[in-house]
């Protein structure tokens, strides 16, 4: 079974300093990985993914991931963040064998201060 | 791109009753919906994986008579939570998926549904 795993419950960043939140998965094969942003009351905004290939993924709002296959990682970063940064991020994993289904990390809640 | 769009966005109702939620594509056939559940600061669960025009696959742990899918068309998929008790109080979003790859996933703004 897919499972995923965010470390950081929450992370309090300063507007302008970078941002990095870490996620972990496990699963048997190469799975799809994707991360979601959720602002509050709202629905999931997909981030980026990664499929195969470049390993260094760059999605929208600035944000990047890199998978590391060693270490089963799929981290986000963005260099610098703003004040409409801070929501909760999800990481996800999916895989065909699964039928399609998303497995989905605890989230990350991101404050942003001024 | 892709809308997926989900009614009510928010829904207050008294303990025993039913309420139904809506799923739509709008400019897509989606022959994968699944629905997923979420409590108040914890991340999603899937519920349940319904294609257009079967039964729909539960979760284990998901009551299936409880809540209620129906994949009727392409383009809607419902969600329906029989005699609610307030600890279905929860938000619920929904996904669809346009084709076989899990890339083309869209998911729906949410319905957040209060019980009291």
């Amino acid at each position: 079974a897919q499972s995923v795993t965010q470390p950081d419950i929450h992370i309090t960043v300063s507007e302008g300093a970078s941002l990095e939140l870490r996620c972990n998965y496990s699963y048997g094969a190469t799975p799809y990985l994707f991360w979601y942003v959720q602002s509050p009351g709202q629905g999931l905004q997909l981030l980026l993914k990664y499929f195969s290939g470049d390993t260094l993924v760059q999605g929208i709002k600035g944000f990047e991931a890199e998978f590391k296959r060693s270490q089963s990682s799929f981290n986000l970063r963005k260099p610098s963040v703003h004040w409409s940064d801070a929501a909760e991020y999800f990481c996800a994993v999916g895989a065909i064998a699964a039928g399609n289904k998303l497995t989905f990390g605890g989230g990350t809640r991101v404050l942003v201060k001024p | 791109g892709a809308v997926v769009s989900q009614h009510p966005s928010w829904v207050i109702c008294k303990s025993g009753t039913s309420v139904k939620i809506e799923c739509r594509s709008l400019d897509f056939q989606a022959t994968t919906m699944f629905w997923y559940r979420q409590f108040p600061k914890q991340s999603l669960m899937l519920m349940a994986t319904s294609n257009e025009g079967s039964k729909a696959t539960y979760e284990q742990g998901v009551e299936k008579d409880k809540f209620l899918i129906n994949h009727a068309s392409l383009t809607l998929s419902t969600l329906t939570v029989t005699s609610a008790h307030p600890e279905d109080s929860s938000f619920y979003i929904c996904s669809a998926r346009g084709s076989r790859v899990v890339e083309k996933l869209f998911f729906g703004s949410g319905t957040q549904l209060s019980v009291l």
